[in-house]
């Protein structure tokens, strides 16, 4: 099981992009990469999911360069409401959510 | 769609005394897993299921906690007797199917006090 690390914390102000870099040296070749967001009592949502280069969709982009080894999360023009704390997940079902990287977003 | 579905949400007992979760997924979905969240620390895995069969239990302290998904669908959690080490907070999720490539869709959580 691929083992992440990732920033504890991370401030920014709405409006600004925000990237969150994951590394994992020790990933597997049939490893994805899967980042959740985790807002206070409630449980983990799934954000995005990549395998390579670059996958986006309504809510990030999320960046994996070739040799795999680390990822970047992008959330474009935040807003108060992403405060949370974001997971980088590596692997299979045993999925380690680590400490995770709280992104704190100011006006 | 309904999303996964836990109760309590809280629940506050004294040390010694046996407490129950219980989470109902999202329709169709044949993978649950149960998981521990402590205070400022992502989710470790307890236990996951496979329709009603626990496919992995191996993060599952066997001589307190006990766990059962009746006919495939609901599932209960169970900790006997409670130790103040306990409190946390449980989370449900369910996925279609087993595999990284699944997205787990999350309970809300049952916040556990042990006094």
């Amino acid at each position: 099981l691929a083992k992440t690390t990732q920033p504890i914390s991370m401030d920014s102000y709405e409006g600004q992009e925000v990237n969150i870099t994951c590394s994992h040296n020790n990933i597997a070749t049939n490893d994805y990469i899967t980042w959740y967001q985790q807002f206070p009592s409630q449980g983990p949502r799934f954000i995005i999911q990549g395998y390579k280069t670059k996958v986006t969709n309504e809510v990030a982009s999320l960046f994996i360069p070739a040799d795999r080894k680390s990822s970047t999360l992008s959330l474009p023009r935040v807003s108060l409401s992403d405060t949370a704390v974001y997971y980088c997940l590596v692997g299979d079902y045993k999925l380690s959510f680590g400490a995770g990287t709280t992104v704190t977003v100011r006006a | 769609e309904a999303g996964v579905v836990q109760s309590p949400r809280y629940k506050i007992i004294e040390k010694k005394q046996p407490v129950a979760f219980w989470c109902n997924p999202i329709s169709g979905h044949n993978t649950l897993y149960w998981y521990l969240q402590n205070l400022g620390q992502g989710p470790e895995l307890l236990i996951r299921y496979e329709n009603e069969e626990a496919v992995d239990d191996s993060q599952l302290p066997k001589d307190r906690f006990s766990a059962e998904r009746l006919k495939g669908v609901d599932s209960t959690l169970k900790i006997q007797p409670a130790e103040l080490g306990d409190s946390a907070v449980y989370l449900c999720a369910s996925s279609l199917d087993q595999g990284q490539y699944n997205e787990q869709f999350f309970g809300p959580g049952t916040r556990l006090t042990v006094l």
